[in-house]
């Protein structure tokens, strides 16, 4: 079954390390999200793909970076500029639609708490 | 920019009816969707509407008015189990941002026996 595999699904990391979230899609879209979600906040865009090789800032990228070297494979790193990194991360996917929508796909997600 | 606002939070009680509304200032609009997310989980697709009207699915439908910038989603006979937060979204349709969704902060809605 096609889908988008996060993992882990759980992380705990020190202050002041990095830390890389996985994202992997076998649904041959050729875009690609991460979000940031904070309780009240709704989701938040830190970087988004459209095309391998090709990525752009969204509304919060500070502190964090991201690689698309595949079009499977979107990850996501989470540096010690980031200055408050605890959240729940959510990747996304997405191809244009038959009617021109372009239909969203989530990840589980990863729950990173910093301690 | 973007502005996308529904309330924050909303009860209910089980069999009834609720409706979110969501309204939105954007600079570029290709559709609207409705998202529902129970704590800790992905987002689940509710609809999708890009011509005014309304959808209709199940239990589950969706307005859309282009010119005054709204939607709301209407949940009809209410379970235990529609306890969630309600997210609605909007599709960009140019340039680089072509393809993105901007969300607004959610509706807790929370269903009472």
């Amino acid at each position: 079954d096609g889908g988008i595999t996060q993992s882990p699904k759980y992380l705990f990391r020190k202050e002041g390390q990095n830390v890389t979230l996985s994202c992997e899609q076998n649904l041959n879209h050729d875009a690609m999200y991460w979000y940031r979600q904070d309780p009240g906040q709704g989701l938040r865009l830190i970087y988004y793909s459209q095309i391998v090789n090709d990525f752009q800032k969204g509304d919060i990228a500070e502190g964090y970076s991201v690689s698309r070297e595949k079009k499977e494979s979107f990850p996501l790193t989470v540096t010690s500029a980031q200055k408050n990194p605890t959240a729940f991360y959510l990747c996304a996917s997405s191809t244009p639609g038959l009617e021109g929508n372009y239909g969203y796909t989530f990840g589980s997600g990863t729950r990173l708490t910093v301690v | 920019g973007q502005n996308i606002d529904q309330p924050t939070e909303m009860t209910a009680t089980e069999g009834a009816i609720v409706q979110i509304n969501c309204t939105y200032q954007t600079s570029g609009f290709n559709g609207l969707f409705w998202y529902q997310q129970h704590a800790g989980e992905a987002p689940t697709f509710l609809s999708y509407n890009v011509l005014d009207g309304l959808e209709e699915k199940g239990r589950f439908s969706s307005f859309l008015s282009r010119s005054k910038g709204y939607s709301y989603l209407l949940l009809k006979e209410l379970q235990m189990k529609d306890s969630a937060s309600y997210l609605c979204a909007v599709l960009h349709d140019r340039g680089s941002t072509l393809g993105r969704l901007y969300f607004g902060r959610g509706t807790q809605l929370t269903v009472w026996p």
